[in-house]
């Protein structure tokens, strides 16, 4: 079946540089996309969200690009900070169900000071 | 605001027992959801209620039931737990559909099933 993976299961970066996590996805009829990051013990939280109309979205300190053409999508973090290890999730809402979100399997940042 | 509230936030079961986990919003949100966390993966979604009265299917109901008590409170009940269900439960809710409105999850209950 189609799902959501991710290319890389970790991470690892300098406190300072700029971090680049993806994923990619092989539902074409997605149209709407969220990056979550999840602290250890916790939840995930909401990072940024991006939809299929657009190719480019923009938050504080991070960018999430969408590439329908070969189905990926990326999120780069600037000036990665300790307070960013986590494990990031993308996740896809599968049409027609607005409700139902698909999560990849996660991808561990760690930061290293 | 507390947010979305888990009870209990650990469990440990025998084969066959059953138990219901409790979930609470205070932001007035239509929908919640229900997701299951095995180890090493992301999040499966086992149902969700788009709004007051209504539940639905995610991709791994089997095994669970679901209530929609009123608009807080979600809860998730397992009939006759299997060591396949042991994993860390989150509860979540947004204020309408996922497409466009933000997800708040809880802090999780971590389930064991011996």
């Amino acid at each position: 079946g189609e799902s959501v993976g991710l290319h890389l299961p970790t991470l690892s970066v300098q406190e300072g540089d700029n971090s680049i996590i993806n994923c990619a996805y092989s539902n074409s009829a997605s149209d709407y996309f969220i990056w979550y990051k999840q602290e250890s013990g916790k939840g995930p939280q909401f990072i940024i969200d991006i939809r299929s109309n657009m190719d480019k979205r923009q938050g504080q300190r991070v960018t999430v690009l969408l590439n329908k053409t070969v189905k990926h999508l990326s999120l780069q973090i600037a000036a990665t900070q300790p307070g960013d290890s986590a494990v990031y999730f993308c996740a896809e809402n599968i049409l027609p169900h607005n409700n139902d979100m698909r999560f990849g399997a996660g991808t561990r940042l760690t930061v290293k000071p | 605001n507390a947010g979305v509230t888990q009870t209990p936030k650990f469990q440990v079961l025998k084969t066959g027992q059953s138990m219901t986990l409790q979930c609470a919003q205070d932001m007035n949100h239509n929908s919640m959801y229900w997701y299951r966390q095995d180890p090493g993966m992301g999040l499966r979604l086992i149902y969700y209620s788009a709004s007051e009265g209504t539940t639905d299917k995610g991709e791994v109901p089997n095994g669970y039931n679901v209530s929609r008590l009123n608009k807080r409170e979600f809860s998730l009940r397992l009939e006759s737990a299997a060591p396949s269900q042991t994993s860390v439960y989150f509860c979540a809710s947004s204020e309408g559909p996922l497409s466009g409105n933000e997800q708040f999850f809880g802090p999780g209950t971590r389930l064991t099933v011996l």
